[in-house]
């Protein structure tokens, strides 16, 4: 158990949708970051906060946007959502941010039908 | 553009020798390497680290290996193990260029260590 929790584990929604994926970082942790798995594909960074701010920002769609809260929570929200959308999305979070190691949680699968 | 490369899909094994992962980069800004180990419907957890002023770095049966000059890294497993099957991911950062702390991650390696 990485201390990185994600809800929900699975979600099946229809094209065009809109669906919010949560994720609590580690205890203490202040970074957080989202990573997008597809079929076959690596991991794919999407965004990065840190304590509450947009520390980095990846291979995010506009469709999509995430916020860090102030209890360090975050959440990914993706909207009008399309077939390819269909991914294992990860949360992960770090102490700080460079140069420490990065954990994860065990993904949300997201099913786009 | 792919900054990190596996360019092996796969690699299978026999149970007690020795396991060799491979991973290229091309941006020389990077200066820290982790290996991920994924079983299925689980996350990636951290294995190994090294950084960019290390050559090799060893953890049990865990070694890495660093080559800057040819911009490659690899990940030796000795012995493996068939609890060791899994999709192993090279990763990097760039600490020294102001990085976030964002890794970049290669495509995985699927290894597979038969009894």
């Amino acid at each position: 158990d990485s201390g990185v929790t994600q809800t929900p584990k699975h979600l099946i929604t229809a094209t065009g949708q809109r669906v919010t994926l949560r994720c609590s970082p580690r205890s203490g942790d202040l970074s957080v970051y989202w990573y997008q798995q597809s079929l076959d594909q690596g991991l794919q960074f999407l965004i990065q906060y840190y304590n509450g701010e947009e520390r980095a920002k990846g291979n995010i769609l506009e469709r999509f946007s995430a916020q860090q809260f102030p209890d360090l929570h975050s959440e990914l929200n993706l909207s009008s959502l399309e077939l390819g959308d269909s991914a294992l999305y990860f949360c992960a979070s770090s102490e700080q941010g460079a140069g420490n190691t990065i954990y994860f949680g065990e993904g949300s699968w997201l099913t786009v039908v | 553009d792919q900054q990190v490369k596996q360019n092996s899909p796969s690699l299978s094994v026999q149970e007690g020798r020795i396991s060799i992962l491979n991973c290229d980069y091309t941006n020389s800004m990077f200066d820290y390497f982790l290996w991920y180990k994924k079983y299925p419907a689980e996350g990636p957890t951290f294995l190994i680290s090294i950084s960019s002023i290390k050559d090799k770095n060893e953890d049990g049966r865990f070694t890495v290996f660093l080559n800057k000059s040819a911009k490659h890294l690899s990940l030796h497993i000795v012995p493996s193990q068939p609890g060791d099957s899994a999709v192993y991911f090279c990763a990097a950062s760039a600490l020294r260029s102001g990085n976030t702390g964002k890794l970049i991650f290669g495509q995985g390696t699927t290894l597979q260590v038969k009894p």
